[in-house]
This record gives structure tokens, C-alpha cells and sequence, in this order.
């Protein structure tokens, strides 16, 4: 079975300034899929960026990038100029081909002003 | 498209009545699931729909969970009778599984419900 870990329950971060949450998952699939979902107070689950396996290139979406790194199973989100916005849950998640997705416990972060 | 819709967006019930959570995937997308979210246990994938069939259901806690896609645009998931420790909040949320041409496809993400809150008394 897929698990996912994010060992980081809650982090804060000064606006403007860099944060780093951290994933990993244990799998023995060689292609699958790897996402950051962001969950606000509103309680909507919106994708942030995702990752292809077989890719190497780490992922980028303007302020968000990935360092996904396949044989330590890792896939950690880097957030730059961290915006109020961006307070939310953050959620890593899993997926095998067959669209069976697995989420991480998630990550409570808090920008500060 | 007016994404995925939810339906009610929150529902208070007393233990042992039945109750009946709504989802309309965006139009197009071929694949539905149901998730549950609880502080216990996080994000739980209940069971999902490919083209109104169901394909993985062994998400469902117990066979007081039943859930039917009749049509493309419409799906329940009821819980009968409930438990107040079904109380959490329960996602919908729908996919396209591939887009583009064969050799250049691109896995498409699920796109989320609102969400209805349930509380069981």
C-alpha cells in the first residue's frame, strides 16, 4: 500500500519570505503521479502543482516549485514571496495510474504579516 | 463550467436518519470520487465512478454507505442509518483522466466539490 508522510503538522512563515514543506511517500510503483493540493479556510481543495515520475525536472508554478527527488521519495513544495493568501492546509498526495489517490495527513501553515 | 457542485453544503441529522449527499462532476470529466475528511484520519478515498461504473469501493466503511451514479451528471452517496461518527465533511470530486493526443497525454488532476459538511447528533 501507497503511504504518504508529512512530518510537519504546522509551520508559520514571515510574509515575503521563503517555506519549505516537506513529503514523503513510500511506493514500489516506478510510474505514478505526486500533487500539492492547498485547502483555505473555505475548505476548497485546489491543485497548486504536480509532478510526473518519470519526469526529472522539477515542477514550477510561478511562486510554487518542487524538489522532487525519486529515489529518496521525496517531494517537498517551496512557496517564494509567501503571500497572506497562501494560509491554508497543504495536502501532498499520491496516485498510481488507476486514479487511486492517497493524501498526506497535511501541513497547517500560517503566513504572518 | 461552474466546476463541481455539492449539495447540501452542510446537513445536521439525528443518529439513525438517512441521509443523501449530491454531486454533479464538470461536464465532460469521466471519472467522479467520493473523499471523506475527518481530523482522525485525514483525506480517505470512499469509492470512484469511471463512466458512472463503479470501479474501487473498498473506501466504504461499512454497508451503511452505498453510493450510484445513475447519468454522467449526477451522483449520491447515502448513509443509511447514520452515525454521529460519520460526522466529517464529504468531497466530491471529478477528472478527465487524460487529455491530449496518444504518445503526448497528460494526466489531468481531480477537481474538487465545496464540500458538505455533515453532522450526525
Amino acid at each position: 500500500a501507497q503511504t504518504v508522510t508529512q512530518s510537519q503538522p504546522e509551520m508559520s512563515v514571515q510574509e515575503a519570505e521563503t517555506v519549505t514543506l516537506s513529503c514523503t511517500y513510500d511506493t514500489s510503483e516506478n510510474n505514478y503521479y505526486l500533487f500539492w493540493y492547498k485547502q483555505p479556510p473555505s475548505r476548497q481543495m485546489i491543485l497548486v502543482i504536480r509532478q510526473e515520475a518519470y519526469k526529472q525536472q522539477n515542477a514550477t508554478e510561478n511562486r510554487f516549485s518542487v524538489n522532487f527527488q525519486k529515489a529518496a521519495k521525496s517531494f517537498s513544495l517551496k512557496i517564494s514571496d509567501s503571500q497572506l493568501g497562501d494560509t491554508a492546509m497543504y495536502f501532498c498526495a499520491f496516485m498510481k495510474g488507476n486514479n487511486d489517490m492517497r493524501f498526506g495527513a497535511g501541513t497547517r501553515l500560517t503566513v504572518k504579516p | 463550467d461552474a466546476g463541481v457542485i455539492q449539495s447540501p453544503r452542510h446537513e445536521v441529522t439525528e443518529m439513525g436518519q438517512e441521509v443523501t449527499l449530491r454531486c454533479k462532476p464538470i461536464s465532460g470529466h469521466d471519472y467522479l470520487f467520493w473523499y471523506r475528511q475527518t481530523m482522525m484520519r485525514g483525506l480517505e478515498l470512499l469509492i470512484y465512478f469511471n463512466n458512472n461504473v463503479p470501479i474501487d469501493d473498498s473506501g466504504m466503511p461499512e454497508d451503511r454507505f452505498s453510493a450510484k451514479m445513475p447519468n454522467a451528471s449526477f451522483s449520491t452517496l447515502k448513509i443509511q442509518p447514520s452515525e454521529p461518527r460519520d460526522s466529517a465533511v464529504y468531497f466530491c470530486a471529478s477528472s478527465l483522466k487524460w487529455s491530449g493526443q496518444a504518445g503526448a497525454q497528460v494526466l489531468n488532476e481531480q477537481f474538487f466539490g465545496p464540500g458538505t459538511r455533515l453532522t450526525v447528533l
